[in-house]
């Protein structure tokens, strides 16, 4: 089992431009989360979702959107980058029960530069 | 609404000596998870506290959710270079998980 992968690794964008980060389980699992860790920040939850067809706003989701149309794939969409988002994104998922007492297993993440 | 606080931000230790994070909250928790990550990776779960005074161990780590469930700390006894990373506690905020801002741990060879 692959676990969570996440696409692509790196990437650098200008300001203005668009990009999907895609993340992908292969665990079955119900719940999952896309999150940005910056320096001295922990990691903040940007929107999750907790099933196929579902999706949540979490603490910052202003600036990015996100689709969950197959249970094993959660996609975060940028439509227009600012340097404000440059970050790393890690995608995150859970199986059944409340994500609060599941473990939660991450990819690898993906580091996102916007110039 | 609920406030956690993660300290220290930083530690450095030389290798062999012990090391504890710990975690405070305003508000009473239900649980309480752990996380560890290394440089350059990413978060995995190391442990998840449930109950009022809860001790759990995992080898050389001590995890502690306080009478009150408002505290937790992870202590590591004689550290080694492979404990090197960043330590998250992910205490229950409305039925999701949210992380604190972790301790960072350094050690000295």
């Amino acid at each position: 089992n692959a676990g969570v992968t996440q696409t692509p690794k790196f990437r650098v964008l200008k300001t203005g431009q668009s990009m999907t980060l895609l993340c992908a389980q292969d665990m079955n699992h119900e719940y999952m989360y896309w999150y940005r860790q910056d320096p001295g920040m922990g990691l903040r939850l940007i929107h999750y979702s907790v099933g196929e067809g579902t999706t949540a706003k979490g603490e910052v989701p202003d600036g990015y959107n996100v689709s969950r149309l197959k249970k094993q794939n959660f996609l975060l969409g940028l439509e227009s980058a600012a340097p404000s988002q440059t970050s790393v994104y890690f995608c995150a998922s859970s199986g059944l029960g409340l994500p609060s007492y599941n473990e939660q297993f991450f990819g690898p993440g993906t580091r996102l530069t916007v110039l | 609404g609920q406030q956690v606080m993660q300290i220290p931000q930083y530690q450095h230790v030389q290798e062999g000596e012990d090391f504890t994070t710990y975690c405070n909250s305003s508000t009473t928790l239900s649980n309480i998870q752990w996380y560890k990550q290394r440089p350059g990776g990413h978060p995995v779960f190391l442990i998840q506290l449930v109950k009022s005074g809860e001790v759990k161990k995992q080898k050389r780590l001590t995890f502690q959710f306080g009478e009150a469930k408002k505290n937790s700390s992870l202590h590591i006894t004689a550290t080694q270079t492979t404990d090197v990373g960043t330590y998250f506690c992910a205490p229950n905020r409305d039925d999701k998980i949210i992380f604190g801002k972790g301790t960072r741990l350094h050690i000295l060879p």
